[in-house]
């Protein structure tokens, strides 16, 4: 069965620092990619989506997602997080129309 | 552009009570997903509509899950009767649908209902 895959549940920052969040899928095939954010308190709401060509996607906020495609991941980066960053972030896969879901990474950003 | 509506935002039953949920997706979306979020976990899909009709309601557990998008717009999800396990974030969404090419799944949630069995 096809899965989506975060690699960390739960990421602590300082404001400024780098970030890295991991997403693998198992999917084979052509897929479309997505990362969504939820806000503390607020409904999923879509940072990027890669669907086809340049394999580096930028989404709202500054932050960014390569997508490489012999390692079947999509990782989500920014270079310097900010407080208001802090939220939950999922990984989702389209494959044959429908979307796999990651567990989520909660994120939280350190004044 | 009006977002995804759901209604109520929250909700407290006793367990082996019924409960019914409401969505109303932006306008012009022809697919309309239910999600079942489980605290700590991703989105689960229980149902998937095209218009009226359903695409995939494999994970849906029909004993006591229902749900219908009658006339192609505004849908509802019923549980009865309501089990302890059923406490969860229940999220609708949409998207323009198959014909639209690759946007086809770009997905827009609403705030979801929060269901709580007691």
């Amino acid at each position: 069965a096809q899965s989506v895959s975060q690699h960390n549940h739960h990421v602590i920052l300082s404001e400024a620092a780098s970030l890295e969040l991991g997403c693998n899928y198992s999917y084979g095939g052509t897929v479309n990619l997505f990362w969504y954010v939820q806000y503390p308190g607020q409904h999923l709401q879509l940072l990027l989506k890669y669907f086809s060509g340049d394999p580096l996607v930028k989404g709202i906020k500054g932050f960014e997602a390569e997508f490489i495609k012999s390692k079947f991941s999509f990782n989500l980066r920014k270079p310097s997080v900010q407080w208001s960053d802090t939220a939950e972030y999922f990984c989702a896969v389209d494959s044959n129309y429908q979307l796999i879901w990651g567990a989520g990474t909660k994120l939280i950003i350190k004044p | 552009e009006a977002g995804v509506a759901q209604s109520p935002r929250y909700k407290i039953i006793e367990k082996r009570q019924s409960v019914a949920f409401w969505c109303n997706p932006i306008s012009g979306h022809a697919t309309l997903y239910w999600y079942q979020q489980i605290l700590g976990q991703g989105p689960k899909l229980l149902i998937q509509f095209q218009n009226n009709g359903v695409v995939d309601d494999s994970q849906l557990p029909k004993d006591r899950f229902s749900a219908e998008r009658l006339k192609g717009v505004d849908s509802t999800l019923k549980i009865q009767p309501a089990k302890l396990e059923d406490s969860a974030v229940y999220l609708c969404a949409s998207s323009l649908g198959f014909r639209r090419g690759r946007d086809r799944t770009e997905a827009f949630f609403g705030q979801g209902t929060r269901l709580t069995v007691v």
